[in-house]
């Protein structure tokens, strides 16, 4: 059980949008915790994709951007590519648990 | 550029201990807090540890709490993560990671990771 509650899969067909909601609590992410994405392909290590809750580090297309707001947080990805099909992890800090990740989304490509 | 290169993952038994290294290059390490992050076989990612860029402050995950120890040198820009009592549940990849300049920050570059696999 993650600390931080993500949609297990989402999907879409190329060219469409899509959000990966992240959704927290009052000592973590509703307690200012900044939020992070990060982008895991098969079989490769995590990458960073949005920090400080919409930041993108350079060379992240801006097709991705992030959002929080209250206890939650949220990625989305525009005009989808097969590219995109990966696994997303949002993550933040927690006042009791340290750093805390989400369980994970996969993202389909249809 | 950045590279973070794990060292030390293989095979142990239940209650024995193990420690993973990670070297560290292409930027200013003794700046930057580090972090452990592990991945159980097609598991989520799992926070484990934080370091700051001192020594001075780590946190741990309450999985790990008593057992694992993280800790740097600066001279050898190498992190170190020792795994004391290993249980079957600490099997995983275990990933090296650059953070910020305080500890709770972005994690913004992964090493490779190293295997660990807890097994009689």
């Amino acid at each position: 059980q993650s600390v931080l509650t993500q949609p297990p899969s989402v999907s879409g067909a190329p060219g469409q949008r899509v959000t990966i909601s992240c959704t927290g609590s009052s000592s973590n992410i509703g307690a200012g915790y900044d939020v992070y994405w990060y982008q895991q392909l098969p079989g490769t290590a995590p990458k960073l994709l949005i920090y400080d809750n919409s930041n993108r580090p350079s060379g992240v297309p801006d097709r991705f951007s992030g959002s929080k707001s209250g206890t939650s947080a949220s990625l989305a990805i525009t005009g989808l590519q097969a590219e995109d099909e990966a696994d997303y992890y949002c993550q933040s800090y927690d006042s009791v648990s340290g750093g805390v990740f989400g369980g994970g989304t996969k993202l389909t490509v249809l | 550029q950045v590279q973070l290169v794990e060292s030390g993952g293989g095979v142990v038994q239940p209650g024995r201990s193990l420690r993973l290294s990670c070297a560290a290059s292409g930027f200013t390490f003794s700046n930057y807090g580090m972090h452990w992050v592990r991945q159980a076989p097609g598991k989520g990612l799992e926070w484990v540890a934080v370091i700051s860029f001192d020594g001075s402050n780590r946190y741990y995950a309450d999985s790990v709490k008593g057992r694992f120890t993280v800790s740097r040198d600066n001279s050898k820009n190498t992190l170190y993560l020792q795994m004391n009592s290993l249980r079957a549940e600490d099997t995983a990849v275990y990933y090296c990671a650059k953070g910020g300049l305080v500890v709770f920050e972005e994690i913004d570059y992964w090493g490779q990771g190293t295997l660990v696999t807890v097994s009689s």
